[in-house]
């Protein structure tokens, strides 16, 4: 079975400055979807970024960015210029194509963006 | 276009008492999730369905929960009784092929609270 492993349960930052999230997964396959999510509080999930295993290039998506390091089973988020409204709970998953629409989630990261 | 839609938001009961969840997926959206989270912790798969069928219901607690997607579209999980440990947010979510993969879209959540 897939694991999805988030090793951040809390982190702060300052408005505008830079933050990592860190995510690691275990696999024995080579084709698959990584995903980061993001849940405000008491609002709903959505998408932040999706990285397609088979590509090399990190994705980007305005302020986020991915470091993705297949080898190493490694999948980081970078938020540049961070802002109040990033204040969330943020989730990495993984989606094989292997096994379909099977997703897997870690257990989060809450960030606060301190003004 | 409307999102996943999930009634009621929150619901108060007695433990011991029946609860029922229902679920509304983005139209097209041929795949459609129920996970539990808990507070401070990642979405927990609890049944999957590809149309009309359970493809995937081994986290499902069989003997108080059910589920049933009728007409592969709409979809509503019950539970019954209701125990104190029951209390969580019970996420439903749907997703379609888009580009070649599946990207998926979250409903806000029926928070349950079990007194």
């Amino acid at each position: 079975a897939q694991t999805v492993t988030q090793s951040q349960p809390e982190m702060s930052v300052q408005e505008a400055e830079t933050v990592t999230l860190s995510c690691t997964y275990d696999t024995s396959e080579n084709n698959y979807y990584l995903f980061w999510y993001k849940q405000p509080p008491s609002r709903q999930m959505i998408l932040v970024i999706r990285q397609e295993a088979y590509k090399q290039q990190n994705a980007t998506e305005n302020r986020f960015s991915v470091n993705f390091q297949k080898a190493a089973k490694s999948f980081s988020l970078k938020i540049s210029d961070s802002q109040l409204g990033d204040t969330a709970m943020y989730f990495c998953a993984f989606m094989s194509r292997v096994t379909g629409n099977q997703f897997y989630f870690g257990t989060g990261t809450s960030l606060t963006v301190i003004p | 276009e409307a999102g996943v839609v999930q009634s009621p938001r929150y619901k108060i009961i007695e433990k011991k008492q029946p609860v029922a969840f229902w679920c509304n997926p983005i139209s097209g959206h041929n795949t459609l999730y129920w996970y539990l989270q808990n507070l401070g912790q990642g979405p927990e798969l609890l049944i999957r369905y590809e149309n009309e069928e359970a493809v995937d219901d081994s986290q499902l607690p069989k003997d108080r929960f059910s589920a049933e997607r009728l007409k592969g579209v709409d979809s509503t999980l019950k539970i019954q009784p209701a125990e104190l440990g029951d209390s969580a947010v019970y996420l439903c979510a749907s997703s379609g092929s888009v580009e070649g993969y599946n990207e998926q879209f979250f409903g806000p959540g029926t928070r349950l609270t079990v007194l």
